[in-house]
């Protein structure tokens, strides 16, 4: 089955600097990689994704990249402000029938 | 609100206890998903159904069980509950099928087992 590793763990950044947070899977055949915010007490929240058929994606501070041929994609967040602070968690899966198998999330503190 | 509807939100239950938690997902989706997130833990699969029918299968406990019913809703059984069975437990919709689509969370159920 799939294998999402996620790296860092935790991240502390100054507000107004940028994170990334990178992520591999081991399933050539995923071709879908959504990324979940989860704030305390709260679901995790769909963010951004991308598919298989494209490099980059950007939503105003937030895009996400993916490289098939090694395996990896990464979240990067510009500007960041005090509430980017959460948990962040990478996920892949190869179709809809599948399994969205997740990282182990990366906890993202953003100082003031 | 991401349309995804988990009840109930605390659950409070003693060991050897049974309860199951009730997942009603977004309009049209026809795939449930069912996570356990324990404390600094990741979410961990537990187990999928796509349209009535078990499609994956996690790290779920033979004292768990799932269902998916004709109107979509899901229901996740955990009986002889153990102390470490406190966690929360998320259910997520999508639209299912060949294609990917977005899958949304509810807020989840806190169980707790004292």
């Amino acid at each position: 089955g799939e294998n999402v590793e996620q790296h860092p763990s935790t991240l502390s950044v100054q507000e107004g600097d940028s994170a990334v947070i990178k992520c591999t899977y081991s399933d050539s055949a995923s071709n879908y990689f959504p990324w979940y915010k989860q704030e305390l007490g709260k679901g995790p929240q769909l963010i951004i994704d991308i598919r298989s058929n494209v490099g980059e994606k950007k939503d105003q501070r937030i895009a996400v990249t993916l490289n098939k041929t090694a395996k990896h994609f990464s979240l990067h967040i510009t500007e960041t402000q005090p509430e980017d602070s959460a948990v962040y968690f990478c996920a892949a899966t190869a179709s809809g029938y599948s399994t969205l198998t997740f990282g182990k999330g990366t906890m993202l503190l953003v100082s003031p | 609100d991401s349309g995804v509807t988990q009840t109930p939100k605390h659950l409070i239950t003693a060991t050897g206890q049974r309860v199951t938690l009730r997942c009603s997902p977004r309009s049209g989706d026809l795939s449930v998903y069912w996570y356990q997130q324990s404390l600094d833990q990741g979410l961990q699969f537990l187990i999928q159904y796509y349209n009535g029918e078990e499609r994956a299968k996690g790290n779920i406990l033979e004292r768990f069980s799932a269902q998916q019913f004709p109107d979509l809703h899901s229901e996740l059984n955990l009986s002889s509950l153990e102390l470490g069975d406190s966690a929360l437990y998320f259910c997520a919709s999508s639209l299912g099928g060949s294609k990917n689509t977005e899958a949304f969370f509810g807020q989840g159920t806190r169980l707790t087992v004292v």
